[in-house]
């Protein structure tokens, strides 16, 4: 089936920093791909999504392209905040419908 | 307001006293589904639903059962529960398709003593 790789974490940054956070995927078909962020006690908020190939989604200065040739979606940010600490994940959908998430990773964001 | 709601928020109970979490959404979507988060394995889905009266299992489907008998609603039930199900649980909802996005609810976390 449908699987995700994503690096666990935690990783830590200072504020101002690059960040990147890679994923790769299998999928059988040709899924849509969504970012989802979970801060801390909430459920998952859509961060971003790419439907087609070579597509980048992007928001709240997260960006991520659909890389079809290397079956990746890396999340990126140019310079994080205190406020972007939270658990993200990748997750591909597929044509039946469900999403696969990835084990998510953990960013803190420290002042 | 478009949402995803779940309760309880927080649960504790004992082996074998059956359970039953709530799930509502207000958006009229056809497609609902069950998550379990544990630490180090992300989301794994439980059930899911296409429709009134159309459920199938996910990944992790054992000591759950659900029902679908209103579009709005997806309650999960825990008919025994064990400690091997103590873990936070998420409800979320979508239209049907690939491109759509999942809302999800507030998660409920259960502990099973």
């Amino acid at each position: 089936g449908d699987s995700v790789t994503q690096m666990e974490g935690p990783v830590t940054l200072s504020e101002e920093a690059f960040l990147t956070i890679n994923c790769t995927y299998t999928a059988t078909g040709y899924p849509s791909l969504f970012w989802y962020v979970q801060y801390p006690g909430e459920g998952l908020q859509l961060l971003l999504k790419a439907t087609k190939a070579d597509d980048k989604g992007s928001n709240k200065g997260f960006e991520a392209t659909y890389r079809k040739e290397t079956t990746s979606f890396h999340l990126e940010k140019g310079s994080v905040q205190v406020s972007d600490s939270a658990v993200y994940f990748c997750a591909p959908r597929d044509y039946g419908q469900n999403f696969v998430f990835g084990p998510g990773t953990r960013l803190s964001v420290l002042p | 307001e478009a949402q995803v709601t779940q309760n309880p928020r927080y649960l504790i109970t004992v082996t074998g006293k059956k359970l039953t979490v709530t799930c509502s959404q207000n958006m009229n979507h056809e497609y609902m589904s069950w998550y379990r988060q544990d630490p180090g394995l992300g989301l794994r889905q439980i059930y899911y639903s296409m429709n009134v009266e159309v459920t199938d299992k996910g990944d992790v489907p054992e000591g759950y059962k659900v029902s679908r008998k209103e579009k709005r609603n997806f309650p999960l039930i825990l008919e025994s529960p064990s400690p091997n199900q103590t873990s936070l649980y998420f409800c979320a909802s979508s239209v049907p398709g690939r491109t759509t996005e999942a809302f999800f609810g507030q998660g409920t976390r259960l502990t099973v003593v």
